[in-house]
C-alpha cells in the first residue's frame, strides 16, 4: 500500500520562530489533507491540498504531486500551535475515502 | 465542527463484553467513517459507509462490525472486546464529488471516544 512519511518526528521551537514540516508519499494521490491534533485530542482541518499552494493566516501548504511531497509552513509560531501535525492521503485509484495517515510531527512551541 | 458528535466520549469495559460506539451527524453528510488511533500508528480506517445500509471494510476491520440504519447515525460494534482494541476511536464525515477528472473528498472528524478494555 501507499506509504506516508512525515519529518521531522519531533520539533521544538521558541515562540515566534518559523518551521517547515514535510510529508512524502509513495504513490499518486487523489486527496491530501493536513490536520492539527491539539493537546486535547481534537483533529482540526488545516488544508485540503492534493496539489498547489494554499495559505491561511500564518499557515501555508504546498503540494508537488508529481514529486510526491507536501510541505506545511508555520510562521511566527505561537504556543497554541503545539500539538501533532498529520498528513493524510487518499491513493489515486484506491478505496474512496480511505485516508492513509503519516505518523505525525509533534510540535512543541515554548514561550 | 461539521455537526459530528460521538458517544460515549470515554468508556472502560472488560474483555469479552460487547461495546457499541455511536457517531451522530446533523448535516446529512453522505459518507461516514470509523478510524482508530494508536500510538505509533497514526489513524487507521476500520469501516466506512457510503449511504444508508451501505458499508464496506477498511484497513483494520477484523473484530468490528458497523451499521447505518439512518443517515445521521453510524454505529461501531465490538462484539467481544479485547485488550488490543483499547484505542481512541474517531468518526469522520465527507461528501465526495467529482468534476471532470478531479475529485474532492475532504473529511472532517468528530471529537473521539477513548475506549479502554481491561
Amino acid at each position: 500500500g501507499i506509504q506516508v512519511e512525515q519529518s521531522p518526528p519531533d520539533l521544538i521551537l521558541q515562540e515566534g520562530a518559523n518551521s517547515t514540516l514535510r510529508c512524502n508519499f509513495s504513490d499518486s494521490v487523489n486527496n491530501l489533507q493536513w490536520f492539527h491534533q491539539n493537546p486535547w485530542g481534537q483533529l482540526i482541518n488545516l488544508f485540503y491540498i492534493p496539489s498547489g499552494t494554499k495559505q491561511n493566516g500564518r499557515l501555508s501548504a504546498t503540494t508537488v504531486a508529481t514529486e510526491r511531497y507536501s510541505l506545511l509552513y508555520i510562521s511566527s509560531s505561537q504556543t497554541t500551535d503545539s500539538g501533532v501535525y498529520f498528513c493524510a492521503v487518499e491513493r489515486y485509484g484506491g478505496s474512496q475515502g480511505n485516508l492513509i495517515f503519516g505518523k505525525g510531527t509533534k510540535l512543541s512551541v515554548k514561550p | 465542527d461539521a455537526g459530528i458528535t460521538q458517544s460515549p466520549r470515554h468508556k472502560v469495559t472488560e474483555t469479552g463484553t460487547p461495546v457499541t460506539l455511536r457517531c451522530h451527524q446533523t448535516e446529512n453528510h453522505r459518507y461516514m467513517y470509523w478510524y482508530r488511533q494508536d500510538p505509533g500508528h497514526g489513524l487507521r480506517l476500520i469501516h466506512y459507509s457510503y449511504g444508508v445500509k451501505d458499508t464496506d471494510k477498511g484497513e483494520v476491520s477484523d473484530g468490528y462490525s458497523v451499521s447505518r440504519s439512518k443517515t445521521e447515525d453510524f454505529l461501531l460494534t465490538l462484539e467481544s472486546a479485547t485488550s488490543s482494541q483499547t484505542s481512541v476511536y474517531f468518526c469522520a464525515i465527507s461528501d465526495p464529488r467529482t468534476s471532470g477528472r478531479y475529485s474532492y473528498n475532504e473529511q472532517f472528524f468528530g471529537p473521539g471516544t477513548r475506549l479502554t478494555v481491561l
